[in-house]
């Protein structure tokens, strides 16, 4: 099947700092990639939907001065924390779907960032 | 709205144990239901879907069939393991491949 790669799987940082995390669909080109959030023990919220060399549509309530997304190829996405603090903390995953290369426009999730604000 | 309600958990089995995880949903079109699994440190992988009505989704002994008449996908498996054990998502999408709307998840323990 499909592999996306999420990269790093952990990071910790200081508040104030940014960080950016990597998604990068490795055998298919991805013309549609998705951010999502997951609190702990709780549900996947949609953050935003990243279509290759546009500007990435925001759900209600998400800060796109704060989570930056960019989507600058058909392989990889970024988002990027901005002045992160402890409340940012969270598990971060993304996915991607486009299907050229695929027989399907399923989409695939990447592993997946444990975000830690300290 | 989209939306889905997931049965609440956490869900605790003996082995070899009937698995129901119940999920049903709001839609206003005809979405494609999925049922995801997540391993503890993971990400989300797929474990079953079905695009249209009536259609039933399977995967390592766990089924899931789409009632349209009762907005269901409820999720079974007739045997679980101890290796069964993680989160389970039910999810909608109004297209194959779109955004995904999710269930709250529900957490599965298995006991040997």
């Amino acid at each position: 099947g499909a592999v996306v790669s999420q990269h790093p799987s952990r990071v910790i940082c200081k508040s104030g700092t940014s960080v950016k995390i990597e998604c990068r669909s490795l055998d298919f080109q991805a013309t549609t990639m998705f951010w999502y959030r997951q609190f702990p023990k709780q549900s996947l919220m949609l953050m935003a939907t990243s279509n290759e060399g546009s500007k990435a549509t925001y759900e209600q309530g998400v800060e796109k001065d704060k989570f930056l997304i960019n989507h600058a190829s058909l392989t990889l996405s970024t988002l990027t924390v901005t002045s992160a603090h402890p409340e940012d903390s969270s598990f971060y995953i993304c996915s991607a779907a486009g299907g050229r290369g695929l027989k399907t426009t399923e989409a695939f999730f990447g592993q997946g960032t444990r975000l830690t604000v300290v | 709205g989209n939306s889905v309600t997931q049965m609440e958990g956490p869900v605790t089995l003996s082995e070899e144990a009937f698995l129901t995880i119940n999920c049903t949903y709001t839609a206003t079109g005809y979405p494609s239901l999925f049922w995801y699994v997540q391993y503890p440190g993971e990400g989300l992988q797929l474990l079953l879907k079905a695009t249209k009505a009536d259609d039933k989704g399977s995967n390592k002994g766990f089924e899931a069939t789409y009632r349209k008449e009762t907005t269901s996908f409820h999720l079974e498996k007739g045997s679980v393991q101890v290796s069964d054990s993680a989160v389970y998502f039910c999810a909608l999408s109004e297209w194959s491949g779109g955004k995904l709307t999710f269930g709250q998840g529900t957490i599965l323990t298995v006991h040997p």
